[in-house]
This record gives structure tokens, sequence and C-alpha cells, in this order.
């Protein structure tokens, strides 16, 4: 059964650095693209960034120069980084196989 | 990037009568390999986004055949033949051609 969870803090001071683990079970990340998309409340959806199956990133350039996504395949977990958060940065960040299926979300509040 | 408009940004249906929504993009979606990565994802109230259809008119698995979607290079278009309760939420177009990808604003199906 294809499962993806993120995890992560949910409150981050602002000019930090936003760090979430989505976490799978049921698939390889050799064989499956993972996106990363965001949405703020109540408000559309962002597409932020893939990590391929062999590895290689595409980013959003809005987002580009804050943003990393990096993986560990032994774990069956891919990494979001993403740095210099401000109040525009809250939302719920979700975790995605090849566009199909959806992890839960992971509410992010940036506030000091 | 590209700019995917939705419309209506609304739409009240009665249960049983059909619905239809509209996507225009800013810039033809036919890749350099042929295919056009134009996605239909519906968010339900309180939930993750579901895709329900890819390549413009292809069905992910378990979704009804109520849905479809038609269209080509700029103008794409998702009905839904009868709807039903469960139906209800936010429609939303991808394009997965060109990076970044880009989401239309969103529909909202409400029941009449």
């Amino acid at each position: 059964q294809v499962q993806l969870k993120e995890s992560g803090p949910g409150l981050v001071q602002p000019s930090q650095t936003l760090s979430l683990t989505c976490t799978v079970s049921g698939f390889s990340l050799t064989s499956y693209n993972v996106h990363w998309v965001r949405q703020p409340t109540g408000k559309g959806l962002e597409w932020m960034g893939i990590i391929w199956t062999g590895g290689n990133t595409d980013y959003n350039s809005a987002l580009k120069s804050r943003l990393s996504i990096s993986r560990d395949t032994s774990k069956s977990q891919v990494f979001l980084k993403m740095n210099s958060l401000q109040t525009e940065d809250i939302a719920t960040y979700y975790c995605v196989r090849d566009l199909t299926n959806w992890a839960q979300g992971v509410m992010v509040t940036v506030s000091s | 990037d590209v700019v995917m408009t939705q419309t209506p940004v609304s739409l009240s249906v009665a249960i049983g009568q059909p619905a239809s929504i509209s996507c225009k993009s800013s810039q033809s979606l036919v890749h350099s390999d042929g295919k056009t990565y134009l996605n239909w994802l519906l968010q339900r109230p309180g939930q993750s986004p579901k895709r329900l259809i890819y390549l413009v008119s292809k069905l992910d698995s378990g979704i009804p055949d109520r849905f479809s979607g038609s269209g080509s290079e700029t103008d794409f278009t998702l009905k839904i033949s009868r709807v039903e309760a469960d139906d209800l939420g936010v429609y939303y177009c991808l394009q997965g051609t060109h990076f970044p990808y880009t989401f239309g604003a969103g529909t909202k199906l409400e029941l009449k």
C-alpha cells in the first residue's frame, strides 16, 4: 500500500530554515518521482519542486534560491529545506508521488 | 510561467445535473514528446487533493466515468455528467508540461 507522510516542526521562526521529511512506503524512490506542493490556508496550490527517480531536482523558479530537495533512498525519505522563512511561507506542505498519491500535509506557521 | 485560468470561480449544481469547468493556459501544453500534461484534481473539504484525470482525458484508477476531460493546446474542459454529493469541493487544473508546474486558481463546486 502506497503511503507518504510528512513530518517536521509546525512552527518556524522568521528568517529561519524549514526542514520537512516525507517518509514513504509501498514504493521505491528510485521508481517514482516525488513532488512538494504547498497551500496557504484557504488558498490555492503552489508547486514547489520535484526530485526525479534518478535523484535530479527541479524547482519553482520563485523559490529556487531558498529551496532544496534531497532524499535518502535507503531510508525511503525525501527532504525539503527552505531558508529565510517569512509569513508568506505559512502553508500546508504536501509531498506527492507522481501527482497521484498525496500525503495528508503538514501545516507550517512562521512566527516568533 | 504558464498561467492557468479556470472558470467559473464557483459553480452551484443540483444532484444529477451536469457540470463543466474550463481551464485555459497562457501557452500550448503540448510537450516536446508530443504529450499534453494537463491534469485535473479535486480537493474535498478538509482533505488533500486527489488527481482525477491526467494527460487531458485519462481517468485515474477508481475515478468514475461520470468524469471526463477534453481539450487540446491551450483550452481544456472537465465535465461531470451527473453530479453526486461526493463531488463537492474545489477542482484544480494543473499543467505539467512546462517548469514550473502551475495550477489554476480553483473552481468551487457546491450543491444546489
